[in-house]
């Protein structure tokens, strides 16, 4: 069955630095996307970034990247320069015929 | 653009009650999805709709709840009846489409609170 780990609870970070946030997937399927979505305290669920299993370049978003390692099945997710805007929790997601959600991170961020 | 809207946005049942949630999708958006967000977990997908067809609710517990998609526009989901580990948050998401690149960008709406006593 298809799972995703994100193995950090917690994170913070300080305002202007840079953070990444990890997540594994287990899958046995060859066709996938992989996703991260934020979740600010208002609970409304918007899709920071995506990444297509079969391209090999990394996806970007302007302060959002993704380092994507189909080998390691890993894909994790890269801010840079933090603003407060970016406090809130994190989740990785996989879909192929199923989505399937990680447990979040909660980013904080340091003024 | 209208978002997803989903109604009410709180709830608070006894247990072994009926409860309903309501969903209205981004206009022309043809999936639609339910979520359920139990507090401090990831959302788990409930029930996945293309058009007014269900394409997936192998994660339904069906002998509780139910959902519809009249007319493939919006959707009621619903839990008859409720038991204590129903207490979460239930999401609506729409996309354009089901699998096609960007189109198929999940839109989250703002979710429904049920407690359950």
């Amino acid at each position: 069955a298809q799972t995703v780990t994100q193995s950090q609870p917690e994170m913070s970070v300080q305002e202007a630095e840079t953070v990444t946030l990890s997540c594994t997937y287990d899958t046995s399927e060859s066709d996938y996307y992989l996703f991260w979505y934020k979740q600010p305290p208002s609970r409304q669920m918007i899709l920071v970034i995506r990444q297509e299993a079969y391209k090999q370049q990394n996806a970007t978003e302007n302060r959002f990247s993704v380092n994507f390692q189909k080998a390691a099945k890993s894909f994790s997710l890269k801010i840079s320069d933090s603003q407060l805007g970016d406090a809130a929790m994190y989740f990785c997601a996989y879909r192929s015929h199923q989505f399937y959600f990680g447990t979040g991170t909660s980013l904080t961020v340091i003024p | 653009e209208a978002g997803v809207a989903q109604s009410p946005r709180y709830k608070i049942i006894e247990k072994r009650q009926s409860v309903a949630f309501w969903c209205n999708p981004i206009s022309g958006h043809a999936t639609l999805y339910w979520y359920q967000q139990i507090l401090g977990q990831g959302p788990k997908l409930l029930i996945q709709f293309q058009n007014n067809g269900v394409v997936d609710d192998s994660q339904l517990p069906k002998d509780r709840f139910s959902a519809e998609r009249l007319k493939g526009v919006d959707s009621t989901l619903k839990i008859q009846p409720a038991k204590l580990e129903d207490s979460a948050v239930y999401l609506c998401a729409s996309s354009l489409v089901r699998w096609g690149g960007d189109t198929d960008t999940q839109y989250f709406g703002p979710g429904t609170r049920l407690t359950v006593l």
